[in-house]
């Protein structure tokens, strides 16, 4: 078992430019989440896919954000025009529909310069 | 509205002491109930978790919480705290079937040797 497996862990990009974030759920895992957390705070939740489709998106997810996920294995978080307040941890985690709790994976740091 | 409270924003304690961090819910349905640990630059690890039964629930580590439904409360304790458990520490709630968490902001926790 390797567990969620997020890449890059680390990403600096230039405002205006555009990122993809990558995520390797648990290999029997249906269930895949994107959660965002900004310095002193909790995770709040971004999408949910069960499967390839994606069944709910937060407010948080604005037009510039757009998640995939299209053999219903890993995931991509893509975020266009990058701007500063963007800059975050971006947490996956996965479940199957029998576990009692998401496991999560490292993260991805954006640093939006 | 549904929401977490972390009151503590930072405890200190000596090794070998005890600990117990707050936590405060609200939620309009019969909540799941989690508290996760994350190490600096690290994801989030599930330490214990309360669907229904005993209110006392154990956990990985030594801790323990307790689920007071009268209080809204879901208090996380531990009898002889480590220097290895300085971590930040997030209670989380969600609906059953699905992992759409609601985090609190979180407590740091600092160990004195």
């Amino acid at each position: 078992d390797t567990g969620v497996s997020q890449n890059p862990r680390h990403k600096i990009t230039k405002r205006g430019q555009n990122v993809t974030f990558r995520c390797d759920p648990i290999s029997e895992h249906n269930r895949l989440y994107w959660y965002r957390q900004t310095l002193g705070q909790g995770p709040e939740f971004l999408t949910y896919f069960q499967n390839e489709a994606q069944l709910e998106k937060s407010r948080l997810l604005s037009d510039r954000f757009s998640a995939e996920r299209p053999k219903g294995s890993f995931s991509t978080l893509e975020i266009q025009r990058t701007e500063q307040g963007d800059s975050a941890m971006y947490l996956c985690a996965s479940s199957s529909t029998e576990n009692t709790e998401a496991f999560f994976g490292q993260g991805t740091r954006l640093t939006v310069v | 509205a549904q929401s977490v409270t972390q009151p503590d924003i930072h405890i200190t304690v000596s090794e070998g002491a005890s600990l117990e961090l707050r936590c405060n819910y609200s939620y309009g349905a019969t909540p799941y109930l989690f508290w996760y640990v994350q190490s600096p630059g690290q994801g989030l690890q599930l330490l214990l978790k309360y669907f229904s039964g005993d209110t006392l629930v154990q956990g990985i580590k030594g801790f323990e919480a307790e689920f007071k439904r009268s209080q809204s409360s879901f208090n996380l304790r531990k009898p002889s705290v480590h220097w290895s458990d300085a971590a930040e520490y997030f209670c989380a709630v969600g609906p059953s079937g699905t992992y759409k968490y609601i985090f609190g902001t979180g407590t740091r926790l600092k160990v004195l040797a």
